[in-house]
Formats: structure tokens, C-alpha cells, sequence
């Protein structure tokens, strides 16, 4: 079954305390993407990757790290989390060239930070 | 910058029709999407349409493109509460090739 996961679902964790939430797909999509959604905002791209080794800035990426050592996993990592990244995350896989109509989003891990 | 706009709420009865609207600035967005999102889950994708069609018709969803006027609706048919959700529309900037999202519809369904 083609799908994304997202590991964990849910995190609470402190200030500062460094985290990874995992993201793996399984179509053998170039391009992932990692999103933010807050209310009344819709879904922001934090960062994106086209391949392996190319990852790019979305547009609030600050605070943010991702990497993309293999095609099937895109991992998003804070380094010193905050309160204002409490949120609800989201990766997706995109295919089928330029229309996209390849898409899967994960189930989302929503974070908390204290 | 590039921006994409709904209106946040609607309510319907079953039965009836749902009209999402979505507007959107970049008149170069070469495909646009509709996406439902469910309590609990991550968007799916339901259905899209390419800039250079006017409509696009799939069992009881019909969306309509209105490029003049950079509007884009979502008619939902024979209204079910299984379909109370939040929906998403979203373009691909022409600029930038990035999906751009509006902020969702709420879509409540009252038996």
C-alpha cells in the first residue's frame, strides 16, 4: 500500500530539548515536503527536497533542519524547540512530474512544546 | 506574494449542495487542487484541474475554474455528513513551482 509515515503522532517535550520526527514514503517519489498547520493559516512548507542531497528553504523554515541522506526518508529536526513551534506537522510525497497528482500526505505528528 | 484565499466555515443540510470557493493572486498557477482533511488525518487529495480547463466533473464533485477572475469552486452534490471535513484548495505557483494553500474550509453537514 502506497503511504507516508510520520513517527511520532504526538510529542510533548520542553524548551530546548532537541527532536526528530521521522518521515518515510514508499513510491519511490524525488519530491517530499514538510508542512506546518495552524489555524486559520492553512498549511505553511517549512522545507522541501526535489532528491537525495537537495533540500530548500520553504517559506517558514527558521528553526528548522531537514536532511535527505535516501529517497525514501525525510526526516525534520529542531534543534532547540520553542513554544511557537507548537503545531501540527505534516510530510507528503509528491510524483507524476509537473502535475502532482501524486500525493500523499502523512497522518501528522502534533507537537507540543512547553 | 503569491496568496490563496477561502472563506474558513460553511453549513449545509444533507441532501443539499456544497459551493467551496477558493481565490487565488498568481494568474501563472498552472495546476489547482481540492484536498480533504478529515478529524484525526492528513490531507487527501481529491481532485484537480489544469489552468487550461474550465471545469472538471468526477461522480459528485464538480470544480470550476474561473481564470479571469483567479476563482476556483468546489461543488460538492447530495451533501452527506460524511463529508464534513475541512477542505483545502491550492495552487502551484507559476513563479516558484511551490503548492500554495489557503487556509481550508470547514465544511459542517447538519442531518
Amino acid at each position: 500500500e502506497a503511504q507516508v509515515t510520520q513517527n511520532p503522532r504526538y510529542l510533548i517535550t520542553v524548551t530546548g530539548k532537541k527532536l526528530t520526527v521521522t518521515c518515510s514514503q514508499n513510491m519511490n517519489h524525488e519530491y517530499m515536503s514538510w508542512y506546518r498547520q495552524d489555524p486559520g493559516l492553512g498549511l505553511r512548507q517549512i522545507y522541501y527536497s526535489m532528491n537525495v542531497e537537495v533540500t530548500d528553504k520553504g517559506d517558514v523554515p527558521e528553526g528548522y533542519k531537514v536532511s535527505r541522506k535516501e529517497k525514501r526518508n525525510f526526516p525534520l529536526i529542531l534543534e532547540s524547540p520553542s513554544p511557537n513551534q507548537t503545531s501540527l506537522y505534516f510530510c507528503a510525497s509528491f510524483g507524476a512530474g509537473l502535475s502532482y497528482n501524486e500525493q500523499f500526505f502523512g497522518p501528522g505528528t502534533r507537537l507540543t512544546v512547553l | 506574494g503569491e496568496d490563496v484565499e477561502q472563506s474558513l466555515f460553511l453549513s449545509v443540510r444533507e441532501g443539499d449542495s456544497s459551493v467551496i470557493n477558493c481565490t487565488y493572486t498568481d494568474s501563472s498557477s498552472t495546476y489547482l487542487y481540492w484536498y480533504k482533511q478529515e478529524p484525526g488525518a492528513g490531507l487527501q487529495l481529491l481532485t484537480y484541474i489544469f489552468s487550461n480547463m474550465d471545469m472538471k466533473q468526477d461522480q459528485r464533485l464538480t470544480v470550476l475554474l474561473n481564470k479571469k477572475d483567479k476563482h476556483l469552486s468546489l461543488r460538492i452534490a447530495d451533501t452527506q455528513t460524511g463529508d464534513s471535513a475541512i477542505y483545502f484548495c491550492a495552487v502551484i505557483s507559476g513563479n516558484t513551482g511551490k503548492l500554495i494553500f489557503g487556509q481550508g474550509t470547514t465544511l459542517q453537514v447538519k442531518p
